[in-house]
């Protein structure tokens, strides 16, 4: 069956260090993959996308990788901020570049001062 | 930047009266849109997708009767939530796609918060 997977519900870290998100899927050959930002009574903020053939992808303090052959992206905050706290949620294209996206379990990331 | 808005951004009812939710692109165009639905702690179910002048196009297991999408024009789609039960209050969210635009890109409403008493 068709998955896309955020291996940690909730993550707590301390301010200052680099979180670490992870989003996996199986059965899909995505021709991007994107990662939003969603507060509480919020619809999501894209954030970045990353094309299956790219490895990473930068902006300011965040990062993303991309695993075509894992079946995997890796979403770093760096240098995290309490205002970093938010629901982080993946999102990919089920068919291939389509303009239809659907969306990952999503992370609660909690930054703790 | 473009903005999508929903309107109304809150809503209560009672059971078995229908809900009218609207999502406008107010600085572009958008040939299609999409709706979510949300439930508490988790993650954006996409329900449809709303293509403008032709039949919505629904996922697996939404109902098409209960959930009707109208997508008139070029800014504007509608979602309404027929014979509302207490379990269809959710957090509704659509995203519109640019006319014309590159197929990875869609901008998202604030959503729609639904109660149903």
């Amino acid at each position: 069956s068709q998955k896309i997977e955020q291996n940690s519900e909730a993550l707590n870290i301390q301010e200052g260090k680099t979180a670490t998100l992870t989003c996996n899927y199986t059965n899909y050959s995505p021709a991007y993959l994107q990662w939003y930002r969603q507060d509480p009574g919020r619809g999501p903020v894209f954030l970045l996308l990353i094309r299956e053939n790219e490895k990473e992808k930068r902006k300011e303090r965040l990062k993303v990788t991309f695993d075509t052959t894992l079946k995997q992206s890796l979403f770093h905050i760096t240098a995290s901020q309490p205002a970093d706290s938010a629901t982080y949620l993946c999102a990919l294209d089920p068919v291939s570049s389509a303009s239809k996206i659907i969306f990952g379990s999503g992370t609660r990331l909690s930054i703790r001062p | 930047g473009a903005v999508v808005s929903q309107h109304p951004s809150r809503v209560i009812c009672k059971s078995g009266t229908s809900v009218k939710i609207e999502c406008r692109s107010l600085d572009f165009q958008a040939t299609t849109m999409f709706w979510y639905r949300q439930f508490p702690k988790q993650s954006l179910m996409l329900m449809a997708t709303s293509n403008e002048g032709s039949k919505a196009t629904y996922e697996q297991g939404v109902e098409k009767d209960k959930f009707l999408i109208n997508h008139a024009s070029l800014t504007l789609s509608t979602l309404t939530v027929t014979s509302a039960h207490p379990e269809d209050s959710s957090f509704y969210i659509c995203s519109a796609h640019p006319s014309g635009g590159a197929t990875d890109t869609q901008y998202f409403g604030p959503g729609t918060r639904l109660t149903v008493l």
